[in-house]
């Protein structure tokens, strides 16, 4: 099975830190995507990355980068931390069949 | 623009079957995905269809018509442990990431 491993399963951050949130997934899948999820709106889409070094806004970027130096690891990052940005983080795997593999993902509180 | 439209809240007594809609308005379409995700978990992947009619795996189907932008999750003989969210989640091109609804709360009742 797919394994997708995110570093943290709970953060907590003050205001104006900068934070890495880390993704490992081990079946050689070329693309990775970052998702925060909120009470009543979904999963919503930051990043993805269909190979190395290759990054792609989603539909909220704001606030976030991304870096693929490998292709099993894919790295969210807050360069500034804001208490808007407390929530979950899931990150996802996929090998192309649209059957995405998420890690158990990072709840992160920001103070 | 894009939405994908499902119920909030579903309740369904154990035993029963039930049904969770989804429509959709997309720009582009390419399949609908369906997840399931217990309160703490990661969603799982339940489900794809890239064409119309029904693909069933088990108790669970899921149902696509294309000319209709709609699809349906439906699940049979339910148990307690089918209490969960369900999202649709939809591709709008072959390598494009899927975009989820807000998702369906399903509540099992004995």
């Amino acid at each position: 099975d797919v394994k997708v491993t995110q570093s943290s399963r709970y953060l907590v951050k003050r205001t104006g830190e900068k934070v890495f949130l880390e993704c490992v997934q081990d079946m050689d899948h070329e693309n990775m995507f970052w998702y925060r999820q909120d009470p009543g709106l979904g999963l919503r889409l930051i990043y993805f990355s269909y190979d190395v070094k290759m990054k792609e806004k989603g539909d909220i970027p704001e606030g976030y980068s991304v870096s693929r130096e490998k292709k099993e690891r894919f790295s969210l990052i807050l360069e500034s931390a804001s208490t808007n940005q407390t929530s979950m983080y899931l990150c996802a795997s996929d090998g192309g069949s649209y059957g995405y593999t998420f890690g158990s993902g990072t709840r992160l509180t920001v103070v | 623009g894009q939405s994908l439209e499902q119920p909030s809240e579903v309740t369904a007594v154990e035993g029963a079957i039930v049904q969770i809609n989804c429509t959709y308005q997309t720009s582009g379409f390419y399949g609908l995905s369906w997840y399931q995700q217990h309160d703490g978990g990661a969603p799982t992947f339940l489900s794809y269809n890239g064409l119309d009619g029904l693909e069933e795996t088990g108790r669970f189907s899921s149902f696509l018509s294309r000319s209709d932008s709609y699809g349906y999750l439906l699940l049979q003989e339910l148990q307690m442990k089918d209490s969960a969210s369900y999202f649709c989640a939809v591709a709008h091109s072959g390598n494009t990431p899927l975009v989820f609804g807000k998702g369906t709360r399903l509540s099992v009742i004995a």
